[in-house]
């Protein structure tokens, strides 16, 4: 699977929206990028994926740039229960893998 | 609706005895995965079934470790003779196909601990 870039940490204020970035400048045509995020001591929780269009659901929303070597997923409201690893995969086949992510923290 | 389930969620064992990790995956997901999870190592595939058959093993680190799945539901994962190495979060996690167009629901996994 094509390798993701995320920035290491990043603060968000309550209420306003959460723009998370990851780059994947080698992926390839058939990978999708997915969005997990793990709250402390819990099991990952899928957020969105997607191939080539922008994605939403009730969670969040996906950007997938045109030539596909970076997105950013978009919290649109963050609420102090959004706290989490964010974790960017590319992703080939079923394998996932996690690394080390985006540490959020929504304050107050 | 019920999310993926795993039980026990804390197991404490003594090195050497055999434990049995429980994952009860949603509803008519056909596919289903084990992973570990550790500080060192990250997220870790281990196997993953499509139904009650098991076509990719190659994650398992050891013959220590087996997995079965029945009736195409609950799943159990197998690791005998545990070693302090094997002390990690044990997840489990489903889907409705294997592609990675679907996608995996974790349940909260298993935290075993070797002593």
């Amino acid at each position: 699977d094509a390798k993701t870039t995320q920035p290491p940490s990043m603060d968000c204020a309550e209420g306003r929206a959460a723009n998370l970035p990851c780059n994947h400048s080698t992926i390839s045509g058939n990978e999708y990028v997915y969005w997990y995020r793990q709250i402390h001591s819990q099991g990952p929780q899928y957020i969105i994926h997607g191939l080539k269009n922008n994605e939403t659901n009730e969670m969040a929303s996906l950007i997938i740039t045109e030539d596909r070597k970076s997105s950013t997923l978009i919290l649109p409201h963050a609420t102090l229960r959004d706290t989490a690893v964010y974790y960017c995969i590319v992703l080939h086949d079923y394998k996932l893998s996690f690394g080390a992510g985006t540490t959020v923290t929504v304050r107050a | 609706g019920a999310g993926v389930s795993q039980s026990p969620s804390n197991k404490v064992t003594e090195k050497g005895k055999d434990v049995e990790l429980r994952c009860d995956p949603i509803s008519g997901h056909t596919a289903l995965y084990w992973y570990r999870q550790s500080l060192g190592q990250g997220l870790e595939f281990l196997i993953y079934f499509q139904g009650n058959s098991a076509p990719d093993k190659s994650g398992l680190p050891s013959d220590r470790f087996s997995a079965e799945r029945t009736g195409g539901s609950v799943s159990t994962l197998t690791i005998q003779r545990t070693q302090q190495e094997d002390s990690a979060v044990y997840l489990c996690a489903s889907s409705t196909g294997v592609s990675p167009a679907y996608e995996q629901y974790f349940g909260p996994g298993t935290r075993l601990t070797v002593t």
